[in-house]
C-alpha cells in the first residue's frame, strides 16, 4: 500500500518561500509514475500546481511556473516543492499525490494521496 | 486549459437512492476522466479512472460512464458514507483541471 506523507512549516511570511516535503512508502518515486502536488484553497476547490517523474521531468502550472520548483531524492524517495514570493492567495492545503500510470495509459489519475496539510501566508 | 463543469451543484437525496452526477468538458477529452470522492477533512479518493474503470477497493455500486465531452458518475444505493462532495478531472493534457465539485448532500 502506497503511503505519502508531507512535512513543513505550516505558516510562512508574505514574499516569503513555502517549502515542503512529501515522503513516500509502498512505492520508489524510480517507479514509472508520476508525483503530483495539488492544492486546495479552504472551502474551494482543487488545482493541480505540478508534478515530476522518475526522470526528473516537471510540469508546472502555468500561472505558477514562473515561482514553483518540484524536484526529488530517489535514494531518500522524497518529494519536494518549492514556492517563492508566496501572497495570501497561496494559502491552502498542500497535497501530495501518485499519479498512476498502467500498461493501457499514462498516466491515468491520482490513486493515492497524502493526508494534506494546511499552510497559511500571513505576517 | 480545459474547462471542467459539473452540474448539479448540489444533489439532495437519501439514503438508498440513486445519484446522478454529470461533467461536461470544453473540448473533447476522450475518455480521459477520472472522477473523486472528498469527504470533509479528508483527502479526495480516487473512484473512477479512464471513464468507467472503477479504482482498487471502489464498490460496484460506483459507475462512470461517457466520453467525448460528457460523463457521469452514478452512485446506486446510496450509503451515509456516500454522502460528500465529488469531482471530475480531465487527463488528456496538462494541467489535468479539476471541475468544481458536486455537493451529494442529505435530504
Amino acid at each position: 500500500q502506497v503511503q505519502l506523507q508531507e512535512s513543513g512549516p505550516g505558516l510562512v511570511k508574505p514574499s516569503g518561500t513555502l517549502s515542503l516535503t512529501c515522503s513516500v512508502s509502498g512505492d520508489s518515486l524510480s517507479s514509472g509514475h508520476w508525483w503530483t502536488w495539488v492544492r486546495q484553497p479552504p472551502g474551494k476547490g482543487l488545482e493541480c500546481i505540478g508534478e515530476i517523474n522518475h526522470s526528473e521531468i516537471t510540469t508546472y502550472s502555468p500561472s505558477l511556473e514562473s515561482r514553483l520548483t518540484i524536484s526529488l531524492d530517489k535514494s531518500k524517495n522524497q518529494l519536494f516543492l518549492k514556492l517563492t514570493s508566496v501572497t495570501a492567495a497561496d494559502t491552502a492545503v498542500y497535497f501530495c499525490a501518485r499519479n498512476f500510470c498502467t500498461t493501457s495509459n499514462c498516466p491515468e489519475g491520482f490513486d493515492s494521496w497524502s493526508r494534506g496539510t494546511l499552510v497559511t501566508v500571513s505576517s | 486549459e480545459i474547462v471542467l463543469t459539473q452540474s448539479p451543484a448540489t444533489l439532495s437525496l437519501s439514503p438508498g437512492e440513486r445519484a446522478t452526477l454529470s461533467c461536461t468538458a470544453s473540448q473533447t477529452i476522450h475518455t480521459y476522466l477520472a472522477w473523486y470522492q472528498q469527504r470533509p477533512g479528508q483527502a479526495p479518493r480516487l473512484l473512477i479512472y479512464d471513464a468507467s474503470n472503477r479504482a482498487t477497493g471502489i464498490p460496484d455500486r460506483f459507475s462512470g460512464s461517457g466520453s467525448g465531452a460528457d460523463f457521469t458518475l452514478t452512485i446506486n444505493n446510496l450509503e451515509a458514507d456516500d454522502f460528500a462532495i465529488y469531482y471530475c478531472q480531465q487527463m488528456l493534457t496538462w494541467p489535468y483541471n479539476f471541475g468544481p465539485g458536486t455537493k451529494v448532500e442529505t435530504k
